[in-house]
């Protein structure tokens, strides 16, 4: 099975502080996404990258930058938290070879912005 | 525009009933994917079925199927014979190909809170 590892599980950060959301896979899928969840609100793609170094703008990019390095990692950044980025954040992972084209995810990082 | 749209908010349901949970979207593609996430309170979602645009079977998952009427746009999920742990959020989602780069994403509704009661 294909897992997909988000570091941190809670943060805490202080408004104007950079934040990085580090999301890890095992598979060696191309594709890999950052969404965020709210209440009321469902999920909402950020950012999302098809290889490496390449990148994507999804729904909701504003106050966010994403970097992929190397395959299997993708984090997201905030330059500068603020208070209405507090949110889930979930990563998921996706194998572009398979029919359903389904995505896995991460358990979620949770972060609370004072 | 909405693109999925999930219009029941919570439902409460008798443990051992069948439950339908209502999705209907909106694309002008011909070729989509339709989608069902679970989501307990742990936070982690969990893909639960698929049904593609060209399949003319609904598709079926064990205690879930996906029943799909394309005329109508419309994509509910079935669950039978319900169970305590299938209280969760449920979500819809749609494939689409976004333009000008090469990953298909999904579009997800808003989802619906379902607590199963004994």
């Amino acid at each position: 099975d294909v897992k997909v590892t988000q570091s941190s599980r809670y943060l805490v950060k202080r408004t104007g502080e950079k934040v990085f959301l580090e999301c890890v896979q095992d598979m060696d899928h191309e594709n890999m996404f950052w969404y965020r969840q709210d209440p009321g609100l469902g999920l909402r793609l950020i950012y999302f990258s098809y290889d490496v170094k390449m990148k994507e703008k999804g729904d909701i990019p504003e106050g966010y930058s994403v970097s992929r390095e190397k395959k299997e990692r993708f984090s997201l950044i905030l330059e500068s938290a603020s208070t209405n980025q507090t949110s889930m954040y979930l990563c998921a992972t996706q194998d572009s070879y398979s029919g359903a084209n389904v995505l896995t995810f991460g358990a979620g990082s949770r972060l609370t912005v004072l | 525009a909405q693109k999925i749209t999930q219009t029941q908010p919570g439902m409460f349901v008798q443990e051992k009933e069948a439950v339908t949970l209502d999705c209907t979207y909106d694309t002008s593609d011909q070729s989509y994917g339709l989608f069902w996430y679970k989501q307990p309170s742990s936070g982690e979602m969990i893909f639960l079925i698929y049904q593609g645009s060209y399949d003319e079977q609904n598709a079926t998952e064990g205690r879930y199927s996906l029943n799909f009427q394309k005329a109508r746009k419309s994509a509910n999920l079935v669950i039978s014979a319900s169970q305590l742990g299938d209280s969760a959020m449920y979500f819809c989602a749609m494939r689409e190909l976004y333009s000008g780069g090469g990953a298909d994403g999904l579009t997800f509704g808003k989802g619906t809170h379902l607590i199963i009661q004994p």
